[in-house]
């Protein structure tokens, strides 16, 4: 089972550039996430869709645009990256395996911004 | 403000021996869950354990168990006979219940890299 596949794995942009990075999920879960990582600050929430057709602001949402089509993509689009945007990103999806909502996690994609 | 606390950057624990990990939390819901991930070097995140506020008993999962103290709103992790492969970073988080938009969100503490000595 695939899971939660990011794309690319990493990318080196340049400061002005735009770039989508892409999630798909094959576990039919209705709501995504966007997260960003930095050193020493953990996980912070870029933004939500509960379910397609509908999307959400996280705790840092500026500078980055989603988008949710269908039940399995959820793309996330930084329209003029900054170098303050170079970070770990990762996609994730919510389900019950076991009786709770898990979120399930994608390997990341390495992002720097120069 | 809802907020998740790790007050351990780094810790280093000699193998074999059983290791504590740090989690407070800060909510004024009634209902929540915790949560523990462990991230390795390679970068994946990995669920280890899971907590609801309302569950009487603390939860095990192998050599994982979350000492719950919900008066004083910790959840911390404990690792039992700790291995090599246990060197990672670990994150706490908590799932807070948003009424109006039922998403779950999660609440992430800034984490804990834990070195296990051979």
């Amino acid at each position: 089972t695939a899971g939660i596949t990011q794309a690319p794995t990493s990318q080196i942009l340049a400061a002005g550039r735009s770039m989508t990075l892409r999630c798909t999920q094959d576990m039919r879960h209705n709501a995504m996430y966007w997260y960003r990582q930095d050193l020493g600050l953990g996980l912070r929430l870029i933004h939500y869709s509960n379910t397609a057709g509908t999307t959400g602001k996280g705790e840092v949402p500026d500078g980055y645009s989603v988008s949710r089509a269908n039940t399995d993509d959820f793309p996330l689009t930084l329209a003029s990256a900054v170098p303050s945007q170079t970070s770990v990103y990762f996609c994730a999806s919510s389900g019950t395996t076991k009786g709770f909502y898990e979120q399930f996690f994608g390997p990341g994609t390495r992002l720097t911004v120069l | 403000a809802q907020k998740i606390t790790q007050t351990q950057p780094g810790m280093f624990v000699q193998e074999k021996e059983a290791v504590t990990l740090d989690c407070t939390y800060d909510t004024s819901d009634q209902s929540y869950g915790l949560f523990w991930y462990k991230q390795p070097s390679s970068g994946e995140m990995i669920f280890l354990i899971y907590q609801g506020s309302y569950d009487e008993q603390n939860a095990t999962e192998g050599r994982y168990s979350l000492n719950f103290q919900k008066a004083r709103k910790s959840a911390n992790l404990v690792i039992s006979a700790s291995q090599l492969g246990d060197s990672a970073m670990y994150f706490c988080a908590m799932r807070r219940t948003l009424v109006r938009d039922s998403n779950y969100q999660l609440i992430w503490g800034a984490g804990t890299k834990l070195i296990i000595k051979p």
